[in-house]
């Protein structure tokens, strides 16, 4: 067990929908990133928060969005969904900081399915 | 453009051999490199990492080479076991920071 939570294990919905999904990070864990997989393809980073602070940002698409609450959770929204959507989506934390040499763990996913 | 390469899809090996997995790069800012390992419907776990200060780190039966002058990196799995098959990913970040993946080696271990 990483210590990270995502909720909900999968999500099935429609095109054009929006949906959330949550991320709890490892206890004392400062920054969490959002990952998306399609496919049996590599990780494609999306997002990085730290401290409730965006710290940098990957290849995420304009209809995407994501926050990190006072709380160190943080909720990766995506909206007017497509079928190429479809993947898992994974959030991993870190202790965070700059220059902090410390290893990303993963949560299980969110399996999104677009229909 | 793909930072962090993995160019074997796949790879399989007898139990009780060595499983040597490699992984290139392309970024010279990268200065710490990771080693993940993935079953099915569960997220990456966290196997090794290496900074960019060393050449070889070890942890029981996983070791990770650095070649910095040749970008590249490998994990060795010695002795390899049936609970090693998994999907391996290579990771690399700069300054701690945008942890890059590469797209995985299959790697089969056969009883």
């Amino acid at each position: 067990d990483s210590g990270v939570t995502q909720t909900p294990k999968h999500l099935i919905t429609a095109t054009g929908q929006r949906v959330t999904l949550r991320c709890s990070p490892r206890s004392g864990d400062l920054s969490v990133y959002w990952y998306q997989q399609s496919l049996d393809q590599g990780l494609q980073f999306l997002i990085q928060y730290y401290n409730g602070e965006e710290r940098a940002k990957g290849n995420i698409l304009e209809r995407f969005s994501a926050q990190q609450f006072p709380d160190l959770h943080s909720e990766l929204n995506l909206s007017s969904l497509e079928l190429g959507d479809s993947a898992l989506y994974f959030c991993a934390s870190s202790q965070g900081g700059d220059a902090d040499n410390s290893p990303l763990h993963f949560g299980n996913g969110t399996r999104l399915t677009v229909t | 453009d793909q930072q962090v390469k993995q160019n074997s899809p796949s790879l399989s090996v007898q139990e009780g051999r060595i499983s040597i997995l490699n992984c290139d790069y392309t970024n010279s800012m990268f200065d710490y490199f990771l080693w993940y390992k993935k079953y099915p419907a569960e997220g990456p776990t966290f196997l090794i990492s290496i900074s960019s200060i060393k050449d070889k780190n070890e942890d029981g039966r996983f070791t990770v080479f650095l070649n910095k002058s040749a970008k590249h990196l490998s994990l060795h799995i010695v002795p390899s076991q049936p609970g090693d098959s998994a999907v391996y990913f290579c990771a690399a970040s700069g300054n701690g920071q945008n942890f890059v993946f590469g797209p995985g080696t299959r790697l089969s271990v056969l009883p």
